[in-house]
């Protein structure tokens, strides 16, 4: 267990609908960043936040936004969904803003979204 | 742009064979490098990481990697693999355009230990 904590496992929905994946990251870390993983693309980075602001992005669409709360608990959005988007989404925590120049990230257990 | 190659999609290996995935990285500078891996249906674990020192990393489970800086290589080794490390490895570094700290990771290579 690493620690981080993401809800849903898995969701199932439609072509043009919207989605929140939500990540908890473990005790203490200030760092939340969003991965989406398909098969053709591999593991893509989309976007990190840093005790609540934002902090680098990546591949990260129009169509999806994220935030990190006070809390420290972080929120993927996607809208508009398409059938591309169906891609097992990780998020990961670090302690600092530094993330992999640092130390590692650790990783939740990934949210399977399906768009039928 | 930085990037992680990793030269192996697949790879299919006997209980006993041993193991070498490839991992070759384009940053010039100083690196961090990270495997990681994904047993089927889990979450990425550390593997290992290299941050200085000793270019010779071990890890968990009986892994290791050697950096050899000359050929921007982090390759990882197993004497002798087991059914249970049929899992999909990913090799990363740190995105250091800028004030990143996320993991740039390879496409990473599936291996199938046949028991």
């Amino acid at each position: 267990d690493s620690g981080v904590t993401q809800t849903p496992k898995h969701l199932i929905t439609a072509t043009g609908q919207r989605v929140t994946l939500r990540c908890s990251p473990r005790s203490g870390d200030l760092s939340v960043y969003w991965y989406q993983q398909s098969l053709d693309q591999g593991l893509q980075f989309l976007i990190q936040y840093y005790n609540g602001e934002e902090r680098a992005k990546g591949n990260i669409l129009e169509r999806f936004s994220a935030q990190q709360f006070p809390d420290l608990h972080s929120e993927l959005n996607l809208s508009s969904l398409e059938l591309g988007d169906s891609a097992l989404y990780f998020c990961a925590s670090s302690v600092g803003m530094g993330g992999g120049h640092t130390g590692e990230l650790f990783f939740g257990e990934g949210s399977r979204l399906t768009v039928l | 742009a930085q990037s992680v190659s990793q030269h192996n999609h697949h790879v299919i290996l006997s209980e006993a064979a041993s193991l070498e995935l490839g991992c070759n990285y384009s940053y010039g500078g100083t690196v961090n490098l990270f495997w990681y891996v994904q047993y089927p249906g889990q979450h990425l674990q550390l593997l290992l990481k290299y941050f200085s020192g000793d270019p010779l990393v071990k890890g968990i489970k009986g892994f290791e990697a050697e950096f050899i800086k000359s050929k921007f290589s982090f390759n990882l080794r197993k004497p002798s693999v087991q059914w249970s490390d049929t899992a999909e490895y990913f090799c990363a570094v740190p995105n250091y355009g800028g004030s990143q700290g996320n993991l740039i990771f390879g496409k990473g290579t599936k291996l199938s230990v046949k028991p």
